[in-house]
């Protein structure tokens, strides 16, 4: 009954450092996503991939790459972290695009 | 572009209170419409939703009803209780935006026993 399980759950960087958030979920959907949630400013779309083999930026993508490894796990990666990358990062994931999104239980990354 | 709008928090009522959390939104088309919940340290999870207008979701003793006319989807319980206290997430998709989640800010809700 895992659902969707995020690694690491909180990290510390020094500038310039990178590093890959891992995402994996088991209940077989089909589309995945990378959100940042950060103070006052609700939840904000860093990527999706609506399916295997495909990704799409969503709305504050620069700064972050990702890679959907097979239908289970969507990483995340910071090729050089800044210290506006300090937020909280949750991986999601959903049947189709339209339907109920499950939320892992976040990573908390600090950049300093 | 489409928007949500929500009461800013943090919201705090006593035990046994009625709960309105006030959430609007712009958007073109009909959009679906959800509440979702974030405990402390936890991810977050869907509470309700409604896809189209005049629809009421409900949950848990928690209720919202699409309002077309109003552009509102505003979330409701009778009586709250202790373990009520989270971040109460507004939020709205459309088909034509690949179903892509546009979110409120969060209202913080506080329940003193």
């Amino acid at each position: 009954n895992a659902g969707v399980t995020q690694t690491p759950k909180f990290q510390v960087l020094k500038t310039g450092q990178s590093m890959t958030l891992q995402c994996a979920q088991d209940m077989n959907h089909n589309s995945m996503y990378w959100y940042r949630q950060d103070p006052g400013m609700g939840l904000r779309l860093i990527y999706y991939s609506a399916s295997e083999g495909t990704t799409d930026k969503g709305e504050v993508p620069n700064g972050y790459n990702v890679s959907r490894l097979n239908k289970r796990e969507f990483s995340l990666r910071l090729e050089s972290a800044a210290p506006s990358q300090t937020s909280v990062y949750f991986c999601a994931s959903s049947r189709t695009e339209n339907t109920e999104a499950f939320f892992g239980q976040g990573t908390r990354l600090t950049v300093v | 572009g489409d928007s949500v709008t929500q009461m800013e928090g943090p919201v705090t009522l006593s035990e046994e209170a009625f709960l309105t959390i006030n959430c609007t939104y712009t958007a073109t088309g009909y959009p679906s419409l959800f509440w979702y919940v974030q405990y402390p340290g936890e991810g977050l999870q869907l509470l309700l939703k409604a896809t189209k207008a005049d629809d009421k979701g409900s949950n848990k003793g928690f209720e919202a009803t699409y309002r077309k006319e109003t552009t509102s989807f505003h979330l409701e319980k009778g009586s709250v209780q202790v373990s009520d206290s989270a971040v109460y997430f507004c939020a709205l998709s459309r088909w034509d935006s690949n179903y892509q989640l546009i979110w409120g800010a969060g209202t913080k809700l506080i329940i003193k026993p």
